[in-house]
């Protein structure tokens, strides 16, 4: 089973809100990651968790905050965002961080 | 700073039209590199990976190479259905995966 799976799949929301993204896997992967994506872009990457610890923070604006509170789940805690955040907001894992990434089907976010 | 760079940016084919996309990178050494196929809306779906300058994968209708400074994602006799963006990405020994702009690529019947 080669499957990530995201929650909400779409999310609207104003800029005093909080919300929060959630993904999860059931593969053992050790390695999960949060990536933004605009429209005819790549993939941006956000943050990487490795073995349940952040490893790698791409200089994200603090308004996004993570957390991996198991090796199969992994939210993003999104809060006072700006217009410009829409996107959709993918989550991936990987075996562990030296191989190829699974991608969930995204979170089509807009912030009002 | 590694570097991923794609061409063309858009292809449109006609069904059956053989052709090929083209991954150009540079990579402080390579640990991998990957082809994605994306539809609109959706996660990219991992296609291939490939790790050593020579190595081939093959899926259906798809075939992918690689060189020391690029790969190629060969597409035969191709359907409407393959219709998507491909994306290609890198990884060095940065660890973090440095992703291209992508080829949207159109197959009309």
């Amino acid at each position: 089973d080669t499957e990530v799976t995201q929650t909400p799949k779409h999310l609207v929301m104003g800029m005093t809100n909080k919300k929060s993204l959630k993904c999860e896997q059931h593969m053992g992967h050790r390695a999960m990651y949060w990536y933004k994506q605009k429209a005819k872009k790549p993939p941006e990457l956000m943050f990487v968790y490795s073995y349940e610890k952040l490893s790698i923070n791409e200089s994200v604006p603090s308004r996004f905050s993570p957390e991996c509170p198991n090796s199969s789940l992994l939210n993003l805690h999104l809060h006072a965002l700006q217009p410009e955040d829409s996107a959709l907001y993918l989550c991936a894992s990987s075996q562990d961080p030296y191989n190829e990434q699974f991608f969930g089907p995204g979170t089509r976010l807009t912030v009002l | 700073e590694d570097q991923v760079t794609q061409s063309p940016e858009a292809l449109r084919l006609q069904e059956g039209e053989s052709s090929s996309l083209n991954c150009s990178y540079t990579v402080s050494g390579l640990r991998g590199l990957f082809w994605y196929r994306q539809d609109p809306g959706k996660g990219p779906e991992f296609l291939f990976t490939l790790y050593s300058a020579g190595e081939e994968k093959e899926k259906e209708r798809l075939k992918a190479t690689l060189t020391k400074k690029e790969s190629f994602l060969h597409i035969t006799a191709p359907k409407p259905e393959d219709s998507a963006t491909y994306l290609c990405a890198v990884q060095g020994y940065g660890q973090n995966f440095v992703f291209g702009p992508g080829t949207r690529l159109s197959v009309l019947p």
